[in-house]
């Protein structure tokens, strides 16, 4: 089944205490897409990778962190994590033809920082 | 600055009635595309269309519709006869030629309660 896949689905952490959100994805898709979402600001884009070893700042990158070692991961990793990080987020990955094809997302991670 | 703009928050409709959720944006640039997703209650977002800046024919898909004008900027979803299956968050979003359409720009998101 294609699918993108996150974990941890919840995760309750306090400041300062360094986390990954793992995401990967089996439809080997190039662009991958990480995004928060925050009552009355819809989805902000973090960061993207348009393939391996490349990526590139979104609206909010700023607190996290990306790798893109291999094509089917792409971890965000908040290396000093804070309250104002306290979300939900999701990964999501589309297709070579670029991120103008429908993205497919995971089921998201609900982070609460305290 | 690019900017994608659902005023409306939340709406309230009975199962059957026609809702219509709007979207307006912003950009200077002249090659774009335009999505809608929805978020329904389980929390998983769906793609529903994309549109290119190029392409202003509205599109009828079952019981959803979209509208996509130009000259007001705005690309609106039409759901005829809704059921409460349609209750949702409904997402509209943009990316611009200038990022090889690698950034997205989201709205706030409208929220749809259709009650039986």
């Amino acid at each position: 089944e294609a699918q993108v896949t996150q974990n941890p689905r919840y995760l309750i952490t306090v400041t300062g205490k360094k986390l990954t959100v793992t995401c990967s994805q089996n439809m080997n898709h190039e662009y991958m897409s990480w995004y928060r979402q925050d009552p009355g600001l819809g989805l902000r884009q973090i960061y993207y990778s348009m393939n391996v070893e490349v990526t590139d700042k979104g609206d909010v990158p700023e607190g996290y962190k990306v790798s893109r070692k291999e094509k089917r991961n792409f971890p965000l990793i908040l290396e000093s994590p804070s309250p104002n990080q306290t979300s939900l987020y999701f990964c999501a990955s589309s297709t070579s033809e670029g991120p103008n094809q429908p993205q497919h997302f995971g089921d998201g991670t609900r982070l609460s920082i305290l | 600055a690019q900017k994608v703009t659902q005023a409306q928050t939340e709406i309230s409709v009975v199962e059957k009635e026609d809702v219509t959720l709007d979207c307006v944006y912003e950009t200077r640039d002249t090659t774009y595309y335009l999505f809608w997703y929805k978020q329904p209650p389980s929390g998983e977002l769906v793609f529903l269309i994309r549109r290119n800046s190029f392409d202003e024919q509205n599109e009828i898909s079952g019981r959803y519709s979209w509208n996509f004008q130009k000259s007001t900027s705005s690309f609106n979803f039409t759901i005829t006869a809704s059921q409460v299956v349609d209750s949702a968050v409904y997402f509209c979003a943009l990316t611009l030629f200038k990022y090889n359409f690698n950034k997205f720009y989201f709205g706030s998101g409208t929220k749809l309660n259709v009650k039986p």
